[in-house]
């Protein structure tokens, strides 16, 4: 059964960059088809989401946060990892990681990631 | 505000039947593109409830269906339980974002 879990820094100050790993387990990253791809939900709030990666290394972001995202994986260790610049209060939010292919399918637990000096 | 539109709220009794709309456009929705639905049941992470418009990943209740014409899909939820309380929201992708895009969520009550 595949599983995915977020790991990072729960707290990151403004202006500074969030990083997070996104560790696949039960499966490859590798496989064909599909794509992996980051969600983020601030407190209260609807889902965003925030780009995504195939296991090559083509990546696809959100047109509003292009600017400040890296998304990048490691077929290694069977992770991507997501890189958020410049950030600010706005940014604080539960981060999750998925599998796309029909939609984002698993899901990972998500973490939560506080923006605050 | 949201790409994809969704009403805030919906309710139900129990063993009643309740649609939750998802409102687009020619460039998500009305260009073909699939829509996918989430349940988000409270403090948890969101699951795949619809593919491709009307698939239900197995181990969904066929209480859950959904639906799509034009610009806009629709999730049905009959037979309501009280487990069904929750967020849900629509997905799909919008080819002038050139990415994936959600609704603004829908919370269900059972009341």
């Amino acid at each position: 059964q595949l599983q995915l879990q977020e790991s990072g820094p729960g707290l990151v100050k403004p202006s500074e960059t969030l990083s997070l790993t996104c560790t696949v387990s039960g499966g490859s990253i590798s496989s064909s088809s599909y794509y992996w791809g980051w969600i983020r939900q601030p407190p209260g709030k609807g889902l965003e989401w925030i780009g995504s990666i195939y296991y090559s290394g083509s990546t696809y972001y959100n047109p509003s946060l292009k600017s400040r995202v890296t998304i990048s994986v490691d077929t290694s260790k069977n992770q991507f990892s997501l890189k958020l610049s410049s950030v600010t209060a706005a940014d604080t939010a539960v981060y999750y990681c998925a599998r796309q292919l029909l939609g984002f399918d698993p899901w990972g637990q998500g973490t939560l990631v506080t923006v605050s000096s | 505000q949201s790409v994809l539109t969704q009403p805030p709220s919906v309710s139900g009794a129990p063993g009643q039947r309740v649609t939750i709309s998802c409102t687009g456009s020619s460039s998500n929705i009305g260009a073909g593109y699939d829509v996918h639905w989430y349940q988000q049941l409270p403090g948890t992470a969101p699951k795949l409830l619809i593919y491709g418009n009307s698939n239900r990943p197995s181990g969904v209740p066929d209480r859950f269906s959904g639906s799509k014409s034009g610009t806009s899909a629709s999730l049905a939820i009959s037979g309501l339980q009280a487990e069904d309380e929750a967020d849900y929201y629509c997905q799909s992708y919008d080819s002038s974002l050139s990415g994936s895009v959600f609704g603004g969520g829908t919370k269900l009550t059972v009341l």
